[in-house]
Parts: C-alpha cells; sequence; structure tokens
C-alpha cells in the first residue's frame, strides 16, 4: 500500500459533469504535486502546492482546478472536460528538504471522459 | 535545456538475471539529482534510487545499483537476480538544478522478465 492515497480508483464522466479528485498523505509532507500521464507516456507535472500555496501551474487549463484545504490533502475540481483529458491523474508528496528526497507517488485515479 | 534520454523501449530478460536499463542525461549545471521509478500496470510510481551528482560513490538499494558515470553522463540502472514482479515500466527522472520541485522524466523502458 502507498502511503499516499488518491480517491476514486476509477472515474467515468460526461463532459458536462463536475467532479473532484481527491489526494491525502500523513507523512508531514509539505509539497504536493499533481501530474497527468497519458497511455505509455511518462507523467507531466500540471500543478505544484508548497506550504499549502500553489507555486507551479504548467499553463493547465482552466477547466482544471487545484485545491489544497490543508497540508495533508490535494484536490483536483474537473469541469466540462474534453475527451483529450482522459489519462491517469497521479498524485504525488514530498518532504521539505526536498534536494536529495524523492516524490512520493499514489496509484493514481484513471479518468476517462465520455 | 535539461534532457533526460532513455533508448531503449523495451527489454527483455530473464528471471534470475542481471539487467540494465539505459539513461543519459543533458545538463550544464554541475548540481543535480536523478532518480529512477518503477511503474508496474496497477499505475503506481515507486521509487527506487537515487544518486547525486557530487556523491562520490554509486547509489546502491537492495537489488538495484546505479552505473553512474558522470563523464559521460549516464546513470544506468542496473537490476541483479530478476524477478518476474520487475517486470514494469522504468522511469529516469532528473530534478531541474534550480527549480526542485520539477521532475524531468525520461520515455521510460518497458522491461519484461520471462521465466
Amino acid at each position: 500500500d502507498t502511503e499516499v492515497t488518491q480517491t476514486p480508483k476509477h472515474l467515468v464522466m460526461g463532459m458536462t459533469n463536475k467532479k473532484s479528485l481527491k489526494c491525502e498523505q500523513h507523512m508531514g509532507h509539505r509539497a504536493m504535486y499533481w501530474y497527468k500521464q497519458k497511455a505509455k507516456k511518462p507523467p507531466e507535472l500540471m500543478f505544484v502546492y508548497s506550504y499549502e500555496k500553489l507555486s507551479i501551474n504548467e499553463s493547465v487549463p482552466s477547466r482544471f482546478s487545484p485545491e489544497c484545504p490543508n497540508s495533508s490533502l490535494l484536490n483536483l475540481h474537473l469541469h466540462a472536460l474534453q475527451p483529450e483529458d482522459s489519462a491517469l491523474y497521479l498524485c504525488a508528496s514530498s518532504p521539505p528538504d526536498r534536494e536529495r528526497q524523492p516524490q512520493h507517488f499514489g496509484d493514481g485515479t484513471r479518468l476517462s471522459i465520455l | 535545456a535539461q534532457k533526460i534520454t532513455q533508448t531503449q523501449p523495451g527489454m527483455f530478460v530473464q528471471e534470475k538475471e542481471a539487467v540494465t536499463l539505459d539513461c543519459t542525461y543533458d545538463t550544464s549545471d554541475p548540481s543535480y539529482g536523478l532518480f529512477w521509478y518503477k511503474q508496474p500496470s496497477s499505475g503506481e510510481m515507486i521509487f527506487l534510487i537515487y544518486q547525486g551528482s557530487y556523491d562520490q560513490q554509486n547509489a546502491t538499494e537492495g537489488r538495484y545499483s546505479l552505473n553512474f558515470q558522470k563523464a559521460r553522463k549516464s546513470a544506468n540502472l542496473v537490476i541483479s537476480a530478476s524477478q518476474l514482479g520487475d517486470s514494469a515500466m522504468y522511469f529516469c527522472a532528473m530534478r531541474e538544478p534550480h527549480n526542485t520541485d520539477k521532475l524531468i522524466f525520461g520515455t521510460g523502458t518497458r522491461l519484461q522478465v520471462f521465466p
């Protein structure tokens, strides 16, 4: 079992739906990340939160809206997604001393847009 | 710009044998960190091993070791005594020198271990 928990594991939604992905960690990590991964490709960074503040937005479309309610939780709110947004969405976290520390990933949410 | 190259799209290895997965990188910064991750079909990215650019010795973690050749800018992963459970996608990644939150990933190598 991973120390970063993502829910749900699978999500199917229509283009007009609103849904949220949830990520939780209790390792005391102060940086949390969202990645998007298409099949047979490496993960692509979407957002980074550092000490609950958004520090990096990799020019992600506004139909993806991140939220960090506290140091343990990270949400990704989805609205009016497109079929090309179907992918594996990975959450990760890392400790404050990030220089030598790896990012710890969750199992991901497999998202399908109909 | 920093770049990671994995030239082997797929590799096969027999159980109990050793296998080397190649990774080369390109950076002009003297300080950098290199990571290897394993991704089974379930999706989770599992951290395997880390090598810092100033580390004097090659990193080792159990059956995983890193053949780090700084002058050649290569950081190849060696898996000894392969197991069926090692079948997965393997990604080499480099931390951006001036932004510790950004990882640059290679395209990955799919390893298949056969009995």
